[in-house]
């Protein structure tokens, strides 16, 4: 069965940077995408990005263009988001995201958590 | 940029009720749109893709239609387990989500 599972809570301080991985499993790792999609305490979802594992093009949402990057690892079926100079505004659940071909978002992870305070 | 609105916001509902949410685009995307349900606490799960392919393993009472910039989900009986947020989203360059409805129980 698909299944990601996405690395543990991180606590940072403003101005630092944070990984997240995603390791997935059950299915052809680069024949889909992964998307990163996060949602901060009480508000809605926000997509941060896709980045293809099949050749690793990416593609980000403007909002975070020079803050974030998207990488994989097929030897180990693992996505990787990391952002960097981080704010209190970044404290959020961070979710990955199977991206079928078309688009949509059909296997997520659980979430990490990241929250960033002084 | 393309932005999604979703309305409305909230609604309160009753078991048994007909629900209809609609998201519009600012700019025409076909039918590349998609919608999910998320519940406090979880990880969103997909409903319809295409705007209005149910995906599998959810139940017929969810159905989307539309294309260009309206779109529209719809319950046709609503459950108990249905009282979640939904949220749509544009697949077509960038991908935001509208910006959620959350359906409550009257």
């Amino acid at each position: 069965q698909v299944q990601l599972v996405q690395s543990g809570a991180e606590v940072k301080k403003p101005g630092a940077s944070v990984k997240v991985s995603c390791k997935a499993s059950g299915y052809t790792f680069t024949s889909y995408g992964i998307s990163w999609v996060r949602q901060a305490p009480g508000q809605g979802l926000e997509w941060m990005g896709w980045i293809s594992a099949y050749n690793g093009n990416t593609n980000y949402a403007q909002k975070l263009q020079g803050r974030v990057t998207m990488t994989t690892d097929t030897s180990t079926s693992t996505a990787y988001m990391e952002l960097r100079s981080l704010r209190s505004d970044d404290t959020a659940v961070y979710y990955c995201a199977r991206s079928d071909p078309r688009g949509h978002n059909d296997y997520w992870g659980q979430g990490t958590l990241v929250t960033v305070s002084s | 940029d393309i932005q999604l609105t979703q309305s409305p916001s909230f609604l309160s509902a009753s078991v048994g009720d007909r629900v209809t949410i609609t998201c519009r685009a600012s700019q025409g995307i076909s039918s590349y749109l998609a919608w999910y349900q998320q519940k406090p606490g979880k990880a969103p799960k997909l409903l319809i893709y295409a705007a209005s392919t149910l995906q599998s393993g959810v139940p017929s009472r969810f159905s989307g239609s539309g294309s260009g910039t309206e779109f529209t989900l719809t319950i046709s009986s609503l459950q108990p387990e249905d009282f979640a947020t939904y949220y749509c989203q544009q697949l077509n360059s960038y991908h935001p989500f509208g910006g959620g409805t959350k359906v409550e129980i009257k």
